[in-house]
């Protein structure tokens, strides 16, 4: 059965980074992209990125670009999300989901990352 | 890229049937058919319920159903049920090849 299952939460200061991990199993890893999508407390779901894990290729959403890296390891069927220069308004869970469309399609989705910013 | 927009909260009775509405613009909702709807209950992550406007994936019920007029997708509860309440975003792929959630849709069954 297909699942993502992601890192544990974290505690940042502010301007330091973050990298969450997502990993992934019961389907062939390089198959499908995979997103990250963000949401902050008691707040709506925020579209940050994909990354296709066959590739490397990514696309991220203008608002992150400059502060979020997407990237894979193949091995162990892992992909990573870093953002840097974190702010308190990044506190948020952070969550990937796997597209089986590649058209925005997240059929699975992980458990999802608190990672909390706070001095 | 401004987040599509969807009313605040809609409830209704045991039973009844609701729609939410989901507005964006020529350029997300209106060029594609790839809207796609998720339902998200306190503290889990968002569940898959429609995609491609109107397709529904295995295993969801058929009381859920998508449609779309212009640049507005909805989204259709009928018989609605306690276990429907929660949250309800939907998503559209967009022109610049990004995507944008909803504002969000809080159900409440009465």
């Amino acid at each position: 059965q297909v699942q993502l299952v992601q890192s544990g939460a974290e505690v940042k200061k502010p301007g330091a980074s973050v990298k969450v991990s997502c990993k992934a199993s019961g389907y062939t890893f390089t198959g499908y992209l995979m997103h990250w999508v963000r949401q902050a407390p008691g707040q709506g779901l925020e579209w940050m990125g994909w990354i296709n894990p066959n590739s490397g290729g990514t696309n991220y959403a203008q608002k992150f670009q400059g502060r979020v890296t997407m990237t894979r390891d193949t091995s162990v069927s892992t992909v990573y999300m870093e953002l840097s220069s974190l702010r308190s308004d990044d506190t948020a869970v952070y969550y990937c989901a796997r597209d089986s469309s590649n058209w925005g399609t997240y059929d699975y989705w992980g458990q999802g990352t608190l990672v909390t910013v706070s001095s | 890229q401004s987040a599509l927009t969807q009313p605040a909260s809609v409830s209704g009775s045991p039973g009844q049937s609701i729609t939410i509405s989901c507005t964006g613009t020529s350029s997300d909702v209106g060029y594609y058919n790839y809207v796609s709807w998720y339902q998200q209950h306190p503290g889990k992550a968002p569940k898959l319920m429609i995609f491609d406007v109107s397709d529904r994936p295995s295993g969801v019920s058929n009381r859920f159903s998508g449609s779309k007029s212009g640049n507005t997708a909805s989204l259709t509860i009928s018989g609605l049920q306690a276990e429907d309440e929660a949250d309800y975003y939907c998503c559209s792929y967009t022109r610049t090849s990004t995507y944008v959630f909803g504002t969000g849709t809080k159900v409440t069954v009465l």
